[in-house]
């Protein structure tokens, strides 16, 4: 079975200071890792994935995350936090072996960053 | 259009009633994804469709909740006898099958809140 964990219900920072937002999963094999962000009523919006490669990978909007096979966390980052970034965030997991096609979201973690 | 669309966007009923969601994705994506997201539970999967394959039910909480697709595109999600813990966003995706295949991107529509009194 693959599961997700985000440890953090909310996350707040100040605009202008790096932030981070945890995430560790669990799957049998090794894992594909996604970051989504949701906006107040909208839809999930991709953000970033991990398939294979560089441990550290780039998404959109200047956001980052570093797959951590050792300690099973896939942490995204963001240098300089703006006021815009405020979201709730979802890490998800699929295992191409195990999981078929499925995707596996956390229960999210709400982003404030203030000025 | 041009992202997945869902209807209704907003759902009140009273319990026991039947509802039905419609998803409408994005055209040529052949997986179809339903996911339902409650306050503190985050996203939970329902079921998905690629192309003529069997769909995967694996996530549907009961036997009151069930999908079809029809034609390969719109599908719909069907509740009955509603009850209150029903009470929750229904999000859709959709996907071309071959970025599912390879790295699990997915599109969602904005969803359908539904509230059962």
């Amino acid at each position: 079975a693959q599961s997700v964990a985000q440890p953090e219900d909310q996350v707040n920072v100040a605009e202008g200071n790096p932030l981070t937002v945890k995430c560790t999963y669990s799957v049998s094999g090794n894992p594909y890792l996604f970051w989504y962000v949701q906006y107040p009523n909208r839809g999930l919006q991709f953000l970033l994935k991990y398939i294979t490669g560089d441990n550290l990978v780039k998404g959109s909007y200047g956001f980052e995350a570093e797959f951590n096979k050792s300690q099973t966390s896939f942490h995204l980052k963001k240098p300089s936090a703006l006021v815009s970034d405020s979201a709730l965030y979802f890490c998800a997991v699929r295992d191409p072996r195990g999981g078929g096609n499925k995707l596996t979201f956390g229960t999210g973690t709400q982003l404030k960053v203030e000025l | 259009g041009a992202g997945v669309s869902q209807s209704p966007s907003n759902k009140v009923t009273e319990k026991g009633k039947d509802v039905e969601l419609r998803c409408d994705p994005i055209s040529g994506h052949t997986a179809l994804y339903w996911y339902r997201q409650s306050l503190g539970q985050g996203l939970e999967f329902l079921i998905y469709f690629q192309g003529n394959s069997a769909p995967d039910k694996s996530g549907l909480p009961s036997d009151r909740f069930s999908a079809e697709r029809t034609g390969g595109s719109v599908s719909t999600l069907t509740i009955q006898r509603t009850q209150q813990e029903d009470s929750a966003v229904y999000l859709c995706a959709s996907s071309p099958r071959d970025r599912v295949a390879n790295t699990g991107e997915l599109f969602f529509g904005e969803g359908s809140r539904l509230t059962v009194l």
